[in-house]
């Protein structure tokens, strides 16, 4: 079956460590998408891919890092710089810019203490 | 400003009970009005694609409609596993692919 598949599912790191979470798709797809959710606050855009070797800042990229060397794979790394990084973090994927709805993987909890 | 707000935040029904989840938008050049449902600790979950106004999709307890200035997902007799937050998004103006989201509304139904 074609989807997104984001590991791991919990992560848990100590303040100052830097951490990288995964994100693949087998659903050969273009556009890739790191979103944040935090309760209260809907989702918020950190970084999006629409080619292999090119990406763009979202919303609140501040403390985050990208890289699009493969176009199965985006990987997103939570940085020392990010303020407040707990969070739900959400992979997504679309066939192309402006092309239709995203599809999800089911997230990494990432927890900072 | 491209801006998309749920309303109510939460909703409680009981079995049976039909209601409407409401999702306003303001975006310049609709392409398209997203519905997912999302179940807690997982990603959302693709629902509807509604493209212009009059539209209308069906699934199940499901239907989505559209206007000029917002949506709403009604929910007929809904049952205990439609507990979920349902979310609308729609595509940014700036032609990225990016997807604006509501903050979403939380729906419990109970037996």
């Amino acid at each position: 079956d074609g989807g997104i598949t984001q590991s791991p599912k919990y992560l848990f790191r100590k303040e100052g460590q830097n951490v990288t979470l995964s994100c693949e798709q087998n659903l050969n797809h273009d556009a890739m998408y790191w979103y944040r959710q935090d309760p209260g606050q809907g989702l918020r855009l950190i970084y999006y891919s629409q080619i292999v070797n090119d990406f763009q800042k979202g919303d609140i990229a501040e403390g985050y890092s990208v890289s699009r060397e493969k176009k199965e794979s985006f990987p997103l790394t939570v940085t020392s710089a990010q303020k407040n990084p707990t969070a739900f973090y959400l992979c997504a994927s679309s066939p192309g810019q402006g092309a239709g709805p995203l599809h999800f993987g089911n997230g990494t909890r990432l927890t900072v203490t | 400003e491209d801006q998309v707000t749920q309303s109510p935040e939460a909703l409680r029904l009981q079995e049976g009970e039909s209601s409407s989840l409401n999702c306003s938008y303001t975006v310049s050049g609709l392409r398209g009005l997203f519905w997912y449902r999302q179940d807690p600790g997982k990603g959302p979950e693709f629902l509807f694609t509604l493209y212009s106004a009059g539209e209308e999709k069906e699934k199940e307890r499901l239907k989505a409609t559209l206007t000029k200035k917002e949506s709403f997902l009604h929910i007929t007799a809904p049952k205990p596993e439609d507990s979920a937050t349902y979310l609308c998004a729609v595509p940014s103006s700036s032609n990225t692919g990016k997807l604006i989201f509501g903050q979403g509304t939380t729906l419990q139904v109970k037996p």
